[in-house]
């Protein structure tokens, strides 16, 4: 089966502009995550989705982010505007199931610039 | 708050030496342990879990033992290769507060030969 897929790998913007980042979940996963890791720090958190509502979205660090999943199948994360801090790989990944034991497999990231 | 602690890096170890990369845990309740791998270029990849305590997860020569009285949960492996080179975090996550897992600052392994 296909694994989940992030796009772009790798995006550099600048300052105040906007980006759109897309994750594609394993098919039949229900469950899909964002996480952040910033600069070599621990990977965060951003928010969770079952289906296509918003499960918990504590980890979002401000309003300049706005995650959707319309139709519970891709999601997307825009960043709008984009920060010097906002620099750091993007992960999303997603379960078949909500459980703590249900493993959460991850994409390949998309590593995103703001200069 | 929930929290994973893992041993700072990078480790640097010869081809056929033993690994352990420490990780300890604080939470409440009883959450789920976890070890994620990420190779070079790649994404995180699971390498082994265990959902109790006394649990061993183990894959790919790898071990971990969830060790409640001490929460912690290291990794070892009894004989390293080049190509167990990446960055490993151990992780938890908790059932009742939420689906989050929770990382640790993930520790560089580099392995030559």
């Amino acid at each position: 089966e296909a694994g989940v897929t992030q796009f772009p790998s790798h995006s550099v913007i600048e300052k105040g502009q906007t980006v759109t980042l897309r994750c594609d979940p394993i098919s039949g996963h229900d469950n899909l995550y964002w996480y952040r890791r910033v600069m070599g720090k621990e990977i965060k958190f951003l928010l969770h989705f079952v289906k296509e509502s918003k499960q918990d979205e504590s980890g979002m660090p401000n309003n300049r982010f706005l995650a959707e999943r319309t139709g519970g199948t891709y999601s997307t994360l825009k960043v709008q505007p984009a920060e010097l801090e906002d620099s750091g790989v993007y992960f999303c990944a997603s379960s078949q199931g909500g459980g703590s034991n249900q493993p959460q497999h991850f994409g390949d990231g998309t590593r995103l610039s703001i200069l | 708050g929930n929290s994973v602690t893992q041993m700072e890096g990078p480790v640097t170890l010869s081809e056929e030496a033993f690994l352990t990369i420490n990780c300890t845990y604080t939470a409440t309740g009883y959450p789920s342990l976890f070890w994620y791998v990420q190779y070079p270029g790649e994404g995180l990849q699971l390498l082994l879990k265990a959902t109790k305590a006394d649990d061993k997860g183990s894959n790919k020569g790898f071990e971990a033992t969830y060790r409640k009285e001490t929460t912690s949960f290291h990794l070892e492996k009894g004989s390293v290769q080049v190509s167990d080179s990446a960055v490993y975090f151990c992780a938890l996550r908790k059932g009742q507060a939420g689906t989050a897992l929770i990382f640790g600052k993930g520790t560089t392994l580099s392995v030559s030969s």
